[in-house]
């Protein structure tokens, strides 16, 4: 079984100021990773995913993760920050292979950007 | 909107009542699921439908009851629940149960239990 930790429950940052958020796994066999954010009062959205190949993954909108296996971790950084990117970020995991795969989520990180 | 409709939003019902959740999907996905949402916890799954047919019920207790007529269309059955059971209901669907494709979200039934 796998299991994710997210090690900060809240981030607050201001405006323009670089981000990370901490992600780190649990798994014995090849796993898939991703980030989910969700906006207030809205579902999870698919962010960025790790599948295979290169490890740096980019999302549309200026985030990205890079896979570290020696580390198993997942975390997500960004430059620079928006007020619009205040939202909860998930991480999740799964096993790359096998037939009852499923999503095993952490238990979130509050971004908050100030103005 | 991400093409997956919960209703209702929001809900409040008490201990002996019973209610549906509704959730609707017309993205032509074939596998859908019911995770609960608690502060500061893990999303939790609660039970997965493949092609219509539950696959998966993860020690769900009995007062939640799923029900998926069709592909398109999954509910949430609920009867006797407990105030621990007040948290944020979300349906996700997929193409298929493999997560490569990644899991499309609905916004979510606030539910509390008084």
């Amino acid at each position: 079984a796998q299991s994710v930790t997210q090690l900060d429950s809240q981030v607050p940052v201001f405006e323009e100021a670089p981000v990370e958020l901490r992600c780190n796994y649990s798994s014995s066999v090849s796993v898939y990773l991703f980030w989910y954010v969700q906006y207030p009062n809205q579902g999870l959205q698919l962010l960025l995913k790790y599948l295979s190949g290169s490890t740096l993954v980019e999302s549309i909108n200026g985030f990205e993760a890079e896979f570290n296996k020696s580390q198993t971790s997942f975390h997500l950084r960004k430059p620079s920050v928006h007020i619009s990117d205040t939202a909860e970020y998930f991480c999740a995991v799964s096993e790359a292979s096998g037939s009852a795969r499923q999503l095993t989520f952490g238990s979130g990180t509050q971004l908050t950007v100030l103005p | 909107e991400t093409g997956v409709t919960q209703t209702p939003r929001h809900l409040v019902m008490g201990m002996t009542n019973k209610k549906s959740l509704k959730c609707e999907q017309h993205l032509g996905h074939n596998a859908m699921y019911w995770y609960k949402q608690s502060a500061k916890k893990p999303l939790e799954l609660m039970f997965v439908y493949s092609l219509e047919e539950r696959v998966e019920n993860n020690s769900v207790p009995s007062r939640f009851s799923p029900e998926c007529p069709n592909s398109s269309h999954l509910f949430l059955h609920l009867h006797t629940l407990q105030p621990e059971d007040s948290a944020l209901y979300l349906c996700a669907s997929s193409q298929g149960r493999d997560p490569f494709y990644g899991y499309t979200f609905g916004s979510g039934t606030r539910l509390t239990v008084v």
